[in-house]
């Protein structure tokens, strides 16, 4: 079955750090991937996908590229901030036409920017 | 354009009860997906509603369901409450099912079962 595996957390970075979240996953043929992120006390938030391997989805200076070969989506920032602390969740959904398209989701990492 | 809506935000109740959900998709979305999520299981499919037939059901006992009306509107409902389903219920729609189509998410109901 599919499955998604990212680095665990807490992450404590200090502000203007670069940040790394790893992701890799297990899948058939090209799922495609997201990035999700929870704040505190609320539901879930997209931050950015990619639905092809190479692309690169962006948002608010994240970004992750799709690598079919190393089956990673790896999520970067080069400078966090302090709202940028809160739980990211990496997630897939399968290729179109495989039947169903629920999103399998990795544990979360929890990211704490301190000033 | 209004996002996911869900109600009641929290709900508290007494093992043994029944409780009922609400979720109101984006307009013009058709697809809904409920999501449990708790500290020890992480996030975990529920359900996938398309045209008020459900497309897919996750690993979770009869005591769960759910159904979705003409207006793409779902609830879900739980019977017999454990105290293991006190967790944060996510719904998420989508235009279509498709495996490159985007889920928005509610805020969620927090459920607490005592």
């Amino acid at each position: 079955g599919n499955s998604v595996t990212q680095m665990e957390g807490p992450v404590t970075l200090s502000e203007e750090a670069f940040l790394t979240i790893n992701c890799t996953y297990t899948a058939t043929g090209y799922p495609s991937l997201f990035w999700y992120v929870q704040y505190p006390g609320e539901g879930l938030q997209l931050l950015l996908k990619a639905t092809k391997a190479d692309d690169k989805g962006s948002n608010k200076g994240f970004e992750a590229t799709y690598r079919k070969e190393t089956t990673s989506f790896h999520l970067e920032k080069g400078s966090v901030q302090v709202s940028d602390s809160a739980v990211y969740f990496c997630a897939l959904t399968p290729p179109s036409g495989a039947g169903s398209y629920q999103l399998t989701f990795g544990k979360g990492t929890k990211l704490s920017v301190i000033p | 354009k209004a996002g996911v809506t869900q109600t009641p935000r929290y709900l508290i109740k007494t093992r043994g009860q029944q409780v009922t959900l609400s979720c109101s998709p984006i307009s013009g979305h058709r697809s809904v997906s409920w999501y449990q999520q708790t500290p020890g299981q992480g996030l975990q499919f529920l359900f996938e509603y398309f045209s008020e037939t459900q497309r897919n059901k996750g690993n979770f006992p009869g005591r769960f369901s759910g159904r979705q009306f003409s207006n793409s509107r779902s609830e879900m409902n739980v019977s017999t409450l454990e105290l293991g389903d006190s967790a944060l219920y996510l719904c998420a729609s989508s235009l279509a099912p498709g495996g490159q189509e985007t889920q928005y998410f509610g805020p969620g109901t927090r459920l607490l079962v005592l």
